[in-house]
């Protein structure tokens, strides 16, 4: 089954603890993403990929990493998590890029405390 | 308009009844627009992706229209029925980045 796969779902961390949201997906799609929801906000993107060692920043990159070593994985990484980053976030991967749908992961929710 | 966004914010219908929201982008450099369906505790699923102007897509009840000189594109839902309730966000990509919509929060009343 196509789909793109978060771990884990649910997250509650403390302040300054390192941790990596995982994403992968198994559709062979060159573009992914991550985004995190916020109320009011609507999905904002934070880092994107447009393929392999590829990556670049989205509209709120501040306090995340990320890697692109094999096409199908896309961690996101909070080296020193704060309560501001406290969110919903999800992963997504496209074929190509901007002008194709965007497939999302089930979601992360975390909470930093 | 430098962003995307969405009108109205949100919309009660009653079943039966036929609604329309809109979405607003930046008309230079249009590259694409989507639409997706999200669903109260599921992912944002997409209904359709659009490139040309004066396009239109269907799916089922479900239809879109887009206008990229002036900026805009409609979705249209014809006899919305209780499982239509969810959030319908538009995006477009501004500068390799897909910017999001906060979305039109569709609640059909049975």
């Amino acid at each position: 089954e196509a789909q793109v796969t978060q771990n884990p779902r649910y997250l509650i961390t403390v302040t300054g603890k390192k941790l990596t949201v995982t994403c992968s997906q198994n559709m062979n799609h060159e573009y992914m993403s991550w985004y995190r929801q916020d109320p009011g906000l609507g999905l904002r993107q934070i880092y994107y990929s447009m393929n392999v060692e590829v990556t670049d920043k989205g509209d709120v990159p501040e306090g995340y990493k990320v890697s692109r070593k094999e096409k199908r994985n896309f961690p996101l990484i909070l080296e020193s998590p704060s309560p501001n980053q406290t969110s919903l976030y999800f992963c997504a991967s496209s074929p190509t890029g901007e002008d194709t749908e965007a497939f999302f992961g089930q979601g992360t929710r975390l909470t930093v405390v | 308009i430098l962003n995307v966004e969405q009108s109205p914010q949100s919309l009660h219908v009653q079943e039966g009844d036929s609604t329309n929201f809109t979405c607003s982008f930046p008309s230079s450099n249009f590259y694409a627009l989507h639409w997706y369906r999200w669903e109260t505790a599921k992912s944002p699923e997409a209904l359709f992706v659009m490139t040309l102007n004066g396009d239109e897509k269907k799916k089922g009840r479900i239809s879109a229209t887009l206008n990229t000189k002036e900026g805009y594109s409609y979705l249209y839902i014809k006899g919305s029925q209780p499982e239509d309730s969810a959030t319908y966000l538009c995006a477009s990509p501004i500068t390799n980045k897909l910017i999001f919509g906060t979305g039109t929060l569709l609640a059909v009343q049975p």
